[in-house]
């Protein structure tokens, strides 16, 4: 069975600071890894997907096959960051669907 | 840009009715999905389709039913709303492909069960 673990349900940092959201996954084949945002009173959406090697907001994530894991990092933390952060893993060959962690809520304090 | 919509932002309904949860999307997506979202829960997958009339079980479907006759509409069916029913459900579509294409999600319908 794949399994998605983020082991924070809230975390908070000053402004400027760094931050690292945790993600773990439990997956025996070769996954595709992802992260998704929901801003408050927004709709949930694509952040970044690992296959793309991408820096999106200043957000990057580096798959770590011998970790097993996806953690998403920013450098310096901007208010506009604060949200709820959800990993999600696509494993099975064909399969379309996605398997989500439970979320980390980023507060971003001023 | 791609557009998912829902039916209603919330809904209230009493234990024992049946309720449709109506999603639509406006990108001649093949794949649709219903998801619930709870805090503390995350995103738990009811249903999904691949294709018009197709449909697949997630990992939660008890006491869910789903109908897709049109490729842009895929329905979410309570047929007998109860209590633990209530949650914030999530409609998403996506491409047909040979890789995991981004899920475009909706808005979200509120719905409480009394």
């Amino acid at each position: 069975a794949q399994r998605v673990t983020q082991p924070e349900k809230l975390l908070s940092v000053f402004k400027g600071a760094p931050v690292e959201l945790k993600c773990n996954y439990s997956y025996s084949g070769s996954p595709e890894l992802f992260w998704y945002v929901q801003y408050s009173r927004q709709r949930l959406q694509l952040l970044l997907r690992h296959i793309s090697r991408e820096s999106i907001k200043g957000f990057t994530a580096d798959l770590n096959k011998g970790e097993t894991s996806f953690h998403l990092k920013k450098p310096f933390a901007q208010e506009e960051d604060s949200a709820m952060y959800y990993c999600a893993l696509s494993g099975r060959a064909g399969s379309y669907q996605l398997t989500f962690g439970k979320g980390t809520k980023l507060s971003v304090i001023p | 840009d791609v557009k998912v919509t829902q039916s209603s932002r919330y809904l209230v309904k009493r234990t024992g009715e049946k309720v449709f949860l109506e999603c639509v999307q406006d990108m001649d997506h093949e794949n649709m999905f219903w998801y619930r979202q709870d805090p503390g829960l995350g995103l738990r997958l009811i249903y999904f389709s691949y294709d018009v009339k197709m449909k697949e079980k997630g990992d939660i479907p008890e006491g869910y039913s789903v109908s897709r006759e049109k490729k842009e509409r895929f329905s979410l069916i309570l047929e007998s709303a109860s209590t633990n029913q209530t949650s914030m459900y999530l409609c998403a579509s996506s491409l047909l492909s040979g890789v995991q294409e981004t899920q475009y999600f909706g808005p979200g319908t509120r719905l409480l069960v009394l």
